[in-house]
C-alpha cells in the first residue's frame, strides 16, 4: 500500500513570496490533516478535512494560510505572503475514521515539506 | 485535551530494553493513550495505543498504570533504528481526530 505522498520535499523562498504544498493521502482515507512542525517542537495541527469538508481549522492563520481538498482526495496548502516565522516542516497525514472496528484513528504521515523563508 | 509530561531525552544501550515514561494525571475515563515516534527527517509513525489494559504489538509494549495517570512505552530490545523522538498523546474518542503532540522524548541509542 502506497503511503502519504508530499511534494516538494524542500522549498526555499524569500519573505512575502507565495508557496504551495501538495499532498496525496492513502487511497480510501477520508480524513486528511495538515500539521506545522517548527524545529524542536512537536507537530501542530493546522487544518483537518473530512472528505472535502473542513472539520477543524482553528489553528490555521487564515490571513495568510489557505488549504483546499478538491474532490475529497488530494490537498494543497498555500501560504501567501510568507513570513520568516513560517519556516518549518509541513506534514500531511491521513486516516480512516475507524479501522477494523476499533476507533483508533491511526494517522499515517507523509515525509513532510521543509520550508525555509529567508 | 488532557496534557502529557515526558522527559526531554533518554539514552539506552543497544540491545537493552528501554522504558519511556509518560505522565497524564488529568486523563479522562475515555481518553485513549497513543504513542507515535518520529525518526530523523521523517514524519511521525504510529507505535501503539491503549485504553486500560497493557498492549503488545510487534514494535513495542504499552504498560498502563492501574489509575491510568501514567503509562510506559517499552522497547524490548533497542536498536540503532529506534533512535527517534517518542510522543505520548491522549485523545478522546468522540471529539474528532485531533492529536496534540508535546515535545516528546528524544531517545538516543548507544552502540
Amino acid at each position: 500500500e502506497a503511503g502519504v505522498a508530499q511534494s516538494p520535499r524542500y522549498k526555499i523562498i524569500e519573505k512575502r513570496q507565495s508557496v504551495a504544498f501538495w499532498c496525496n493521502p492513502i487511497s480510501g482515507h477520508a480524513t486528511l490533516y495538515w500539521y506545522q512542525q517548527i524545529l524542536g517542537q512537536g507537530p501542530k495541527l493546522l487544518i483537518q478535512f473530512q472528505n472535502n469538508g473542513v472539520v477543524d481549522d482553528s489553528q490555521l492563520p487564515k490571513d495568510r494560510f489557505s488549504a483546499e481538498r478538491l474532490k475529497g482526495v488530494d490537498s494543497t496548502l498555500k501560504i501567501q505572503p510568507a513570513k520568516l516565522e513560517d519556516s518549518a516542516v509541513y506534514l500531511c497525514a491521513s486516516s480512516h475514521k475507524r479501522e477494523s472496528g476499533l476507533r483508533t484513528d491511526t494517522q499515517y504521515f507523509g515525509p513532510g515539506t521543509r520550508l525555509t523563508v529567508l | 485535551d488532557a496534557k502529557t509530561t515526558q522527559p526531554n531525552s533518554m539514552e539506552s544501550n543497544e540491545e537493552e530494553p528501554v522504558h519511556l515514561p509518560c505522565n497524564h494525571s488529568t486523563i479522562s475515563g475515555t481518553d485513549y493513550i497513543h504513542w507515535y515516534r518520529q525518526l530523523p527527517s521523517q514524519g511521525p509513525e504510529y507505535v501503539i495505543h491503549g485504553l486500560t489494559s497493557n498492549v503488545n504489538n510487534r514494535m513495542a509494549s504499552l504498560a498502563i498504570a492501574e489509575d491510568r495517570k501514567s503509562s510506559t512505552l517499552i522497547l524490548h530490545r533497542a536498536t540503532l533504528r529506534d533512535a527517534a523522538v517518542y510522543y505520548c498523546i491522549l485523545r478522546a474518542p468522540y471529539t474528532g481526530n485531533q492529536f496534540y503532540f508535546g515535545t516528546g522524548t528524544s531517545l538516543t541509542v548507544i552502540p
